[in-house]
């Protein structure tokens, strides 16, 4: 079966420390891969998008960045974090055929303290 | 440009009440993709149905069922007898052909009271 997971779960990390979130997926291959944040109580915000290994888009310039090592892995970071990149980071897919359905992780809790 | 509006920030019922969540889309495109997602407590997004623009049958899941009207540019859904477990913030959202990205709004948070 299909299967995303996201790594850590929670996380609380002081302004100007280094961020990695990690994001994997299970019984497919290259599928497309979306990095979102969700602020407190706001809808979600595309960060970044990848169609295939090494190809990163860009959806909004900030402190953050994305790779795709592998094809079923994404992964999120960071040099330094700013008390704006607290949030609630979200990874999502979708399966190869372009079914357009986009299914999600359950999401890594993240705040900068 | 592509935009979702979700006017309705937060909705209270009790249960067994029926509750409609509206959803109102703006695009150029003639082709493109509407969904929506459930966001439980847990955080994670519940993918609950994905409608066609080029097909405005209406569509019945059980309690859901979802009203699509190009001529107004919405895409409602409803809920009957809504139950506690209904309780949720609900994302309607909009992607167009040409690109893989989704336009989320910004959430209907349904509060269901026993």
């Amino acid at each position: 079966s299909q299967t995303i997971h996201q790594w850590p779960a929670t996380l609380v990390q002081p302004v100007g420390s280094p961020l990695s979130l990690e994001c994997t997926v299970e019984g497919t291959s290259n599928p497309n891969l979306y990095w979102y944040r969700q602020a407190a109580g706001r809808g979600l915000q595309l960060l970044f998008y990848s169609v295939g290994i090494g190809q990163i888009s860009s959806e909004v310039p900030q402190n953050l960045s994305a790779s795709r090592p592998q094809d079923r892995q994404f992964i999120l970071s960071s040099k330094k974090l700013l008390l704006s990149d607290s949030g609630f980071y979200l990874c999502a897919w979708i399966p190869p055929g372009f079914s357009y359905e986009q299914y999600f992780g359950p999401g890594t809790r993240l705040t900068v303290t | 440009a592509q935009k979702v509006t979700q006017a309705q920030t937060e909705i209270s019922v009790v249960e067994k009440e029926d509750v409609t969540l509206d959803c109102v889309y703006e695009t150029r495109d003639t082709t493109y993709y509407l969904f929506w997602y459930k966001q439980p407590p847990s955080g994670e997004l519940v993918f609950l149905i994905r409608r066609n623009s080029f097909d405005e049958q209406n569509e019945i899941s059980g309690r859901y069922s979802w009203n699509f009207q190009k001529s107004t540019s919405s895409f409602n859904f409803t809920i009957t007898a809504s139950q506690v477990v209904d309780s949720a913030v609900y994302f309607c959202a909009l992607l167009s052909y040409n690109t893989d990205k989704l336009i989320f709004g910004t959430g209907t948070r349904l509060q269901v009271f026993p």
